[in-house]
């Protein structure tokens, strides 16, 4: 069965703080890992990973894929408090399904 | 409004009460997938299309769940008899690609069902 696990849990931090998210998975037929922030509506897309060793950057926020060792980190530095959210990861196999993890929630406190 | 939209954003049903959820995907997207999201949790995975074809249905929990998607474009997810353990957020997502394996999923605001 495909799974996917994210820690911590949750976790706060002060405003300026950086904060690195990580994401485990076993999963059969791997095709890519998503990255998603949810806050209180549907997750918004973040980023989308395929190879391994290559960061994507976007603003404040990066990511990058171990296909290895099956994880990903997502990082963010110089938190605010507009971060708080729950960050779920995804992994899509190429039979074009979905596993989420639990997500981490993040608390950005000014 | 090129967004993935459901409809309606709310229901409260009655247990054994059949409910309808609505998706309109973004157009021209050719996957689509609904997911059920309890408190807390992350989206787990109901069933996908692929324009007309479901070609997974394998996260439906019971055969009380129902999806379609007749002419490739939006879809609806039946739930029959409903039980209180129904309770959740169903979310829409929609694709881009059609190939095999995923791409960039674009969820709508989901539909909060509440089963008394």
């Amino acid at each position: 069965e495909d799974k996917v696990v994210q820690s911590p849990l949750s976790l706060v931090v002060h405003e300026g703080d950086t904060v690195t998210l990580n994401c485990s998975y076993e999963v059969t037929n791997f095709r890519s890992l998503l990255w998603y922030k949810q806050e209180k509506k549907a997750p918004t897309f973040l980023f989308m990973l395929t190879s391994s060793g290559i960061e994507k950057k976007s603003g404040r926020l990066s990511s990058i894929l171990d296909k290895k060792e099956l994880f990903s980190i997502l990082n963010i530095t110089a938190t605010q408090t507009g971060d708080s959210a729950v960050y779920l990861c995804a992994v899509t196999t190429n039979a074009g399904k979905s596993t989420f993890g639990d997500g981490t929630t993040l608390t950005v406190k000014p | 409004g090129a967004g993935v939209s459901q409809s309606p954003r709310y229901k409260v049903a009655k247990r054994g009460q059949d409910v309808a959820l609505r998706c309109d995907p973004i157009s021209g997207h050719v996957s689509l997938f609904w997911y059920q999201q309890a408190l807390g949790q992350g989206p787990e995975f109901l069933t996908y299309f692929q324009n007309e074809a479901q070609l997974d249905k394998s996260g439906l929990p019971s055969d009380r769940f129902f999806a379609e998607r007749p002419e490739g474009s939006v879809s609806t997810l039946k739930i029959q008899r409903t039980q209180q353990e129904d309770s959740a957020v169903y979310l829409c997502a929609s694709g881009r690609s059609g190939a095999f394996g995923a791409d960039t999923q674009y969820f709508g605001p989901g539909t909060r069902l509440t089963v008394l």
